[in-house]
């Protein structure tokens, strides 16, 4: 069963409006990452936030958590074509057990 | 720098039979990861390698079998294939000590 899930689970969005996407898990973690993946190709790791983390950026990207809502949000600014792609949050529960959400696919329309 | 590969890319094999599929790494990295991606369940962890013959299961281990005999491969075996093993198989390595996983571009599995 999966530790996150996204919401939504598709997203559309013209170039240059900011995406929001948000993950909810079930059990205490130790951080939570968000990873992209490209059609057809492995995943990507775009940032990771610590359980005593409240919000974290990098870049175009913002994320956020609330431990007391066991919730994330990935926010992406200015959104471009090449941000097409489907987003996944993942929980490390233990020092190895990465458990991933279904994720969100989300398209930028040019 | 080939960073993280795996063979073969995509792999058509009927019900029973035996495949591997094959991931290798160049960055000396200690831990070794395999997932498998189906739609509506994203990513679960088969097994995982913590260094050269260390190997502990994930969340589905059944019909899969792992080894590491080398710190840069770390093989996955379905000793009899199922069709329920259909999927995307997905090979991801990290450093000790470190976080974030780098997969590999993946398999893409289909058992007649």
């Amino acid at each position: 069963s999966q530790q996150g899930e996204e919401d939504p689970q598709a997203l559309s969005i013209q170039e240059g409006e900011n995406a929001t996407m948000n993950c909810s898990y079930k059990t205490s973690i130790n951080n939570l990452q968000w990873y992209r993946q490209n059609s057809g190709r492995g995943l990507v790791h775009l940032i990771l936030i610590r359980s005593n983390e409240r919000e974290k950026h990098s870049g175009r990207l913002r994320v956020t958590l609330d431990t007391s809502k066991k919730s994330s949000s990935l926010l992406i600014t200015a959104s471009r074509a090449a941000d097409t792609a489907s987003y996944f949050c993942a929980t490390l529960r233990g020092a190895n057990n990465l458990f991933f959400g279904t994720g969100t696919r989300l398209t930028v329309i040019p | 720098d080939a960073g993280i590969t795996q063979s073969p890319r995509y792999k058509i094999t009927e019900t029973g039979r035996q495949v591997t599929l094959m991931c290798h790494q160049t960055w000396s990295h200690s831990y070794m990861f395999w997932y498998r991606q189906d739609l509506g369940h994203g990513l679960r962890l088969i097994y995982y390698s913590a260094a050269a013959d260390i190997t502990d299961k994930g969340e589905v281990p059944d019909g899969y079998v792992v080894s590491r005999s080398k710190t840069e491969n770390f093989p996955l075996t379905l000793e009899s294939a199922t069709r329920s093993q259909t999927s995307v198989y997905f090979c991801a390595s990290r450093q000790e000590g470190r976080e974030t996983q780098y997969f590999g571009p993946g398999t893409r599995l289909l058992v007649l």
